[in-house]
């Protein structure tokens, strides 16, 4: 989606913290999500953000929005080689039902 | 359980033979979109129906039709698959109220030959 840019690559060390960061222009976004795809399969929602917080925890996942600079980033704690796959930040606009993705950013976790 | 089916999981086809796609989801949700995803790209949204009413995608080709003949199913029909049509081809579904996350099939990887 060209409103929505994400790096395209991104590789860790297993153990090491990932992060993921995704920038995005429509000021009146409500929901911010990200999913997460591994490799011949469909797209799994991990998590998501309301616009009017500034970060949502989950287990290992911290998702962190600055409203401010339209950033919002995914962070992944400990990380495992299972966590390799293509992560994918997604928005809703405010007048909108459908979402708009980035190209993705595949995560490449190193023993 | 699968909340959002696709059939078949893999599917080859001729060049110009047409070939149908299917999609089911047990969520009762009113929005349904079919994406195709080219090999390392984003999801592309084709099309998507709002309950009985289609919305196409000002890009997407003619070869690209799609049926909905009740709330639970949605198909995908290429009339005539070009080589260029191979792809993974993404059922999802959506509420079209508050929190509209998508949730997504497993996929149909279609290849021509």
């Amino acid at each position: 989606g060209e409103d929505v840019e994400q790096s395209l690559f991104l590789s860790v060390r297993e153990g090491d913290s990932s992060v993921i960061n995704c920038t995005y222009t429509d000021s009146s976004s409500t929901y911010l999500y990200w999913y997460k795809q591994e490799p011949g399969a469909g797209l799994q929602l991990l998590t998501y953000i309301f616009s009017n917080m500034d970060m949502k925890q989950d287990q290992r996942l911290t998702v962190l929005l600055n409203k401010k600079d339209k950033h919002l980033s995914l962070r992944i704690a400990d990380t495992q080689t299972g966590d390799s796959a293509i992560y994918f930040c997604a928005e809703r606009a405010v007048n909108d039902y459908k979402l708009s993705f980035g190209a993705g950013t595949t995560v490449t976790v190193r023993a | 359980d699968a909340m959002v089916i696709q059939n078949p999981r893999y599917q080859v086809t001729q060049f110009g033979k047409p070939v149908t796609l299917s999609c089911s989801q047990t969520l009762n949700h009113n929005v349904m979109y079919w994406y195709q995803q080219k090999s390392s790209q984003a999801p592309k949204l084709l099309f998507h129906y709002y309950d009985k009413d289609f919305n196409n995608e000002a890009d997407t080709p003619d070869n690209f039709q799609s049926r909905r003949p009740n709330t639970s199913f949605c198909f995908l029909d290429i009339r005539s698959p070009g080589l260029g049509d191979a792809a993974m081809y993404l059922c999802a579904t959506s509420r079209a109220e508050g929190n509209t996350e998508a949730f997504f099939g497993q996929g149909t990887r279609l290849t021509v030959v």
